[in-house]
């Protein structure tokens, strides 16, 4: 089965410009989470949506950042403008309410660098 | 305001020898406690997790130990192995709050010397 699949892997320029990241969930899945990893704070939970609704978008830093889930095998992350601080791994995961104490899946993330 | 936080952020063990991972939590309301491993240039990966009613789980080399009292849970590999050098994050979730929300460490590193 593929698991969650995040592109791009990479992902470096200048600052001020648009970034956008993709993620698709495992199909089935209800629930996607978007995180953010720095050295500092670990694992960051930016936003998450159930049945392509956000729930809850508290960790969302800026209005700068926006996530959107259009339908079921489909999210993105958006930056703009970006900051060099805004520097990262962010991570995409999913899971599925059917069973409740299933942990989420992770993709393998897109490392972000803005210059 | 961290609520999850691991305090080491590194550790190095010989191969055969226990590695103790720790990790301590202020938020009370915190039911289910999760432990994850990271490799370099991969995604997290789930490992083990405990219920807040439950102190311990097992699940062959791997034990998470919960002290509810000291909001304190640690993760016990024994025998540890070269190929357990990873991040390993701890995660919690809080009771009420809607399914699937975690609220992660800023991990540690685990090398295994062979």
């Amino acid at each position: 089965d593929a698991g969650v699949i995040q592109s791009p892997r990479h992902e470096v320029t200048e600052m001020g410009q648009e970034v956008t990241l993709r993620c698709k969930p495992i199909s089935g899945h209800d629930y996607l989470f978007w995180y953010r990893q720095t050295m500092m704070r670990g694992l960051e939970l930016l936003i998450y949506f159930n049945n392509n609704v956000p729930i809850d978008d508290s960790g969302m830093p800026e209005d700068r950042f926006s996530a959107k889930m259009p339908n079921a095998s489909f999210s993105t992350l958006k930056i703009q403008p970006s900051e060099p601080r805004d520097s990262a791994v962010y991570f995409c995961a999913s899971s599925s309410q059917d069973s409740r104490h299933q942990p989420q899946h992770f993709g393998d993330g897109t490392r972000l660098s803005i210059l | 305001d961290q609520q999850v936080k691991q305090n080491s952020p590194s550790l190095s063990v010989q191969e055969g020898r226990i590695s103790i991972l720790n990790c301590d939590y202020t938020n009370s309301m915190f039911d289910y406690f999760l432990w994850y491993k990271k490799y370099p240039a991969e995604g997290p990966t789930f490992l083990i997790s405990i219920s807040s009613i439950k102190d311990k789980n097992e699940d062959g080399r791997f034990t998470v130990f919960l002290n509810k009292s000291a909001k304190h849970l640690s993760l016990h590999i024994v025998p540890s192995q070269p190929g357990d050098s990873a991040v390993y994050f701890c995660a919690a979730r809080e009771q009420g709050t809607s399914y699937g929300k975690l609220t992660f460490g800023q991990g540690t590193i685990l090398t295994v010397h062979p």
